[in-house]
């Protein structure tokens, strides 16, 4: 069975700092990767996602996030932080025998300080 | 073009009462999904369906049925509610087969059973 873990519920961060949303999978099959951003009372929305190729997947809005096999992690970065970034992250992974499900993890607030 | 559309936003109910949950999509999407959201939980599959006239059970299906008599639709019933279903329901759609397709997902409808 394949499972998601993102250890942090919560990641306070000051404004203009550096941020990491951490992301683990277990899975005995091969994966797609992927991060979904929820913005406060919206529904959730595509941030980026790793199928092939380059390891390193980057969003339009200066997040990127790094495939490590060997590591089972797909962890979320940005190197500055805006008030407007303040989110919900979810961490979801695809099995490549799987053509219809994601599995999600808890997701990480981020929460952006002044 | 609309995207994933849900109705209602909101809904309260008392323990017992039915109702129903309308998901529309306008991108002529095949995959259909419903998701109830809990805190610290992530997003949880309850059904799916992969075209028209076709269902299949999710992770938690149980006090749940669905029907996909149009393409374009998707409903979500509750035909008995119980406090155990408050819970934040997502509404997704895919192209084709998920794994490499972004999901879209609706707005959410927010239901307290009382």
């Amino acid at each position: 069975a394949q499972s998601v873990t993102q250890l942090d519920s919560q990641v306070p961060v000051f404004e203009e700092a550096p941020v990491e949303l951490r992301c683990n999978y277990s899975s005995s099959v091969s994966v797609y990767l992927f991060w979904y951003v929820q913005y406060p009372n919206q529904g959730l929305q595509l941030l980026l996602k790793y199928l092939s190729g380059s390891t390193l997947v980057e969003s339009i809005n200066g997040f990127e996030a790094e495939f490590n096999k060997s590591q089972t992690s797909f962890h979320l970065r940005k190197p500055s932080v805006h008030i407007s970034d303040t989110a919900e992250y979810f961490c979801a992974v695809s099995p490549m025998d799987s053509n219809y499900q994601l599995i999600w993890g808890a997701g990480t607030k981020l929460i952006i300080k002044p | 073009n609309a995207g994933v559309t849900q109705t209602p936003k909101f809904r309260v109910l008392k323990t017992g009462q039915s109702m129903t949950l309308l998901c529309a999509q306008d991108m002529n999407h095949e995959y259909m999904y419903w998701y109830r959201q809990d805190p610290g939980m992530g997003l949880r599959l309850i059904h799916y369906s992969v075209g028209e006239g076709t269902t299949a059970k999710g992770e938690v299906p149980d006090g749940y049925n669905v029907s996909r008599l149009k393409k374009q639709n998707f409903l979500l019933g509750l035909e008995s509610a119980a406090p155990s279903q408050t819970s934040v329901y997502f509404c997704a759609s895919t192209l084709a087969g998920g794994y490499h397709n972004e999901q879209f997902f609706g707005p959410g409808t927010r239901l307290t059973v009382l």
